[in-house]
């Protein structure tokens, strides 16, 4: 089946705007999970879902982050006013239920200039 | 504070030699362990992990050892192959709440496979 998906794969955005990421996961799997990653480091959590219900988000490095999965699937990483420092790749993780091991989508490279 | 470590940022095998990719943790918390390869511009593929109630799993030529009271780990590949070049991550797990955590990733090892 098709795995994880994300859009765009790539992002150039002008210091100070929004941007919004989104990730499609895994049909069926009930665990998605951000993770950024800069240049030369391995991912580092965001924020997980288990369904809608975002029981984690002590990995959001601002409140100019904000994440959604509103019915249970789809889910979307919003960046407020970006900055230099948010240049990274996001990266979108699924899993079903009650496993560890997570599944990655390709990721989307965000460059803020 | 890193709580997971790959000490080796690269390692360099001849074809058809192991190769041996070490991992560290710190928090004893941790109760699962998992391997992923990374090739560049794509996500992290899942390749092999372990269970802290574990010392050894084993998937063809993968093998993940487990070492509780040292907190390491190491990943061994036999024999390894020209397509086993590729970034490796270290990345470890609690279960909390229902559900396992978001995992905590190593700055991962880049292993390159001499012909």
């Amino acid at each position: 089946g098709a795995g994880v998906s994300q859009s765009p794969r790539y992002k150039v955005a002008k210091r100070g705007q929004d941007v919004a990421l989104r990730c499609d996961p895994i049909s069926g799997h009930v665990s998605l999970f951000w993770y950024q990653q800069a240049l030369g480091q391995g991912p580092e959590f965001l924020t997980y879902f288990q369904n809608e219900a975002q029981l984690d988000k002590s990995g959001l490095p601002s409140d100019r982050f904000f994440a959604e999965r509103p019915e249970g699937s789809v889910s979307t990483l919003k960046i407020q006013r970006t900055q230099q420092e948010d240049s990274a790749v996001y990266l979108c993780a699924s899993s079903p239920r009650l496993v560890y091991e997570q599944y990655f989508g390709p990721g989307t490279r965000l460059t803020v200039t | 504070d890193q709580q997971v470590k790959q000490n080796s940022p690269s390692l360099s095998v001849q074809e058809g030699r192991i190769s041996i990719l070490n991992c560290d943790y710190t928090n004893s918390m941790f109760d699962y362990f998992l391997w992923y390869k990374k090739y560049p511009a794509e996500g992290p593929t899942f390749l092999i992990s372990i269970s802290s109630i574990k010392d050894k799993n084993e998937d063809g030529r993968f093998t993940v050892f487990l070492n509780k009271s040292a907190k390491h780990l190491s990943l061994h590949i036999v024999p390894s192959q020209p397509g086993d070049s590729a970034v490796y991550f270290c990345a470890a797990s609690a279960w909390s709440g229902g559900g396992a955590d978001g995992l905590t990733f190593g700055k991962g090892t880049h292993l390159i496979i001499q012909p």
